[in-house]
């Protein structure tokens, strides 16, 4: 069974433009979460879909992050105009709503790694 | 919001040496994992635990979800050069995870 993917596995970026990560999680998967590490400090929650509704924004931090999953698939997660302080590694995860308690923690992809000058 | 302190923040240990790290907060949590982080990939589950006071070994790894519902800690004993990596605690009460800052392990040979 594949895992949870991402792409870009890196991204560079100038300050002012836009990019857009994208995340393909584990077949079945209703839930899909996005996270977020900057340099040095913990993994923060982003947003919390349950297949293609979003059940937890709590974590986006303004307007120039918008999240999407069409059709309840993979999610894009697009910034827009990035800023400095967007660097980091992105993480997306996905769960089961169905299983043992462990087939339902959430496995997590290999991440993105953004990177804005 | 919530937040979880993890210590110590790095160790630097010898092959076959036991290893102890921990996680606290000030809030409950229904749920404890334990994740670790190879360079370049994304974190990996180690243990997950769902009672107060619960013990959980998986391997060499051992973890403990404190009776308090406030704290957990992982054990590694005889550690080995592939125990290297970013080791991270998290809580759950919902759907989204609380992480600590993680505790990077480095083992000499």
């Amino acid at each position: 069974e594949a895992g949870v993917t991402q792409f870009p596995s890196h991204s560079v970026i100038e300050k002012g433009q836009t990019v857009t990560l994208r995340c393909d999680p584990i077949s079945g998967h209703d839930n899909l979460y996005w996270y977020r590490r900057v340099m040095g400090k913990e993994i923060k929650f982003l947003l919390h879909f349950v297949k293609e509704s979003k059940q937890d924004e709590s974590g986006m931090p303004n307007n120039r992050f918008l999240a999407e999953r069409t059709g309840g698939t993979y999610s894009t997660l697009k910034v827009q105009p990035a800023e400095l302080e967007d660097s980091g590694v992105y993480f997306c995860a996905s769960s089961s709503r169905s299983g043992g308690t462990s087939l339902r923690e959430q496995f997590f992809g290999p991440g993105t790694r953004l990177t804005v000058l | 919001g919530q937040q979880l302190n993890q210590s110590p923040q790095s160790m630097f240990i010898q092959e076959g040496e036991d290893v102890s790290m921990n996680c606290t907060s000030s809030s409950i949590f229904n749920t404890w994992l334990w994740y670790k982080q190879d360079p370049g990939e994304g974190p990996v589950l180690l243990i997950a635990l769902y009672k107060a006071g619960e013990l959980t070994s998986n391997g060499r790894l051992t973890a403990q979800f404190g009776t308090t519902r406030k704290d957990s800690f992982l054990n590694i004993s005889a550690s080995i050069p592939s125990d290297v990596g970013i080791y991270f605690c998290a809580g759950r009460n919902t759907g989204k995870l609380i992480f600590g800052q993680g505790t990077t392990l480095q083992v000499k040979p």
